[in-house]
């Protein structure tokens, strides 16, 4: 167990929609990522938050966005779906101090757009 | 940019030694990582190389050459659960800790 923790670990919806994912990083961890991986495709970076305000932008979309909350707490919002948008969603966070500190990764939630 | 190329699917017989390679083109370089994640499951951490040579880790070890950009990450005495993907990634430079992966290795044990 990594010690992060993401829901819902499956999610089904229609393309238009909007969906929300959480994640809660592990106790001291002050930053998150999300990452989207499609079939049979690498993991991709969208996005970075550090205690609170955005860090890094990765292949993020304009209809995703996410958000970090006092408690470290992070959100992604994925609105307007389409059904390429259906992937496993893994959120990620690490400790600040080190270069050499890997992220730990949460069980991933399974977005289906249908 | 950013490149980083693995073999996409290998096979190995239980028992036996794989060899996994990693090669990698990014703009700066601050560590290079290797991930393994069972299908449908989180990616979990192996091992971190950031000075060339070999870091041993019980059946695992990973290589790096920074000149050649390129890892290795070696299994030894394989066992059926190792049957997943393994995944190297690298940590571009100072000041962007979000990590860039490879597509990965998908890696089938064999009895």
């Amino acid at each position: 167990d990594s010690g992060v923790t993401q829901t819902p670990k499956h999610l089904i919806t229609a393309t238009g929609q909007r969906v929300t994912l959480r994640c809660s990083p592990r106790s001291g961890d002050l930053s998150v990522y999300w990452y989207q991986q499609s079939l049979d495709q690498g993991l991709q970076f969208l996005i970075q938050y550090y205690n609170g305000e955005e860090r890094a932008k990765g292949n993020i979309l304009e209809r995703f966005s996410a958000q970090q909350f006092p408690d470290l707490h992070s959100e992604l919002n994925l609105s307007s779906l389409e059904l390429g948008d259906s992937a496993l969603y893994f959120c990620a966070s690490s400790a600040l101090q080190g270069t050499d500190s890997p992220l730990h990764f949460g069980n991933g939630t399974r977005l289906t757009v249908t | 940019g950013q490149n980083i190329d693995q073999p996409t699917e290998m096979t190995a017989t239980e028992g036996a030694i794989v060899q996994i390679n990693c090669t990698y083109q990014t703009s700066g370089f601050n560590g290079l990582f290797w991930y393994q994640q069972h299908a449908g499951e989180a990616p979990t951490f192996l091992s971190y190389n950031v000075l060339d040579g070999l870091e041993e880790k019980g059946r695992f070890s990973s290589f790096l050459s920074r000149s050649k950009g390129y890892s290795y990450l070696l299994l030894k005495e394989l066992q059926m659960k190792d049957s997943a993907s393994y995944l190297c990634a690298v940590r571009p430079y100072t000041g962007r800790r979000a990590l860039t992966f490879g597509s990965g290795t998908r890696l089938q044990v064999q009895p």
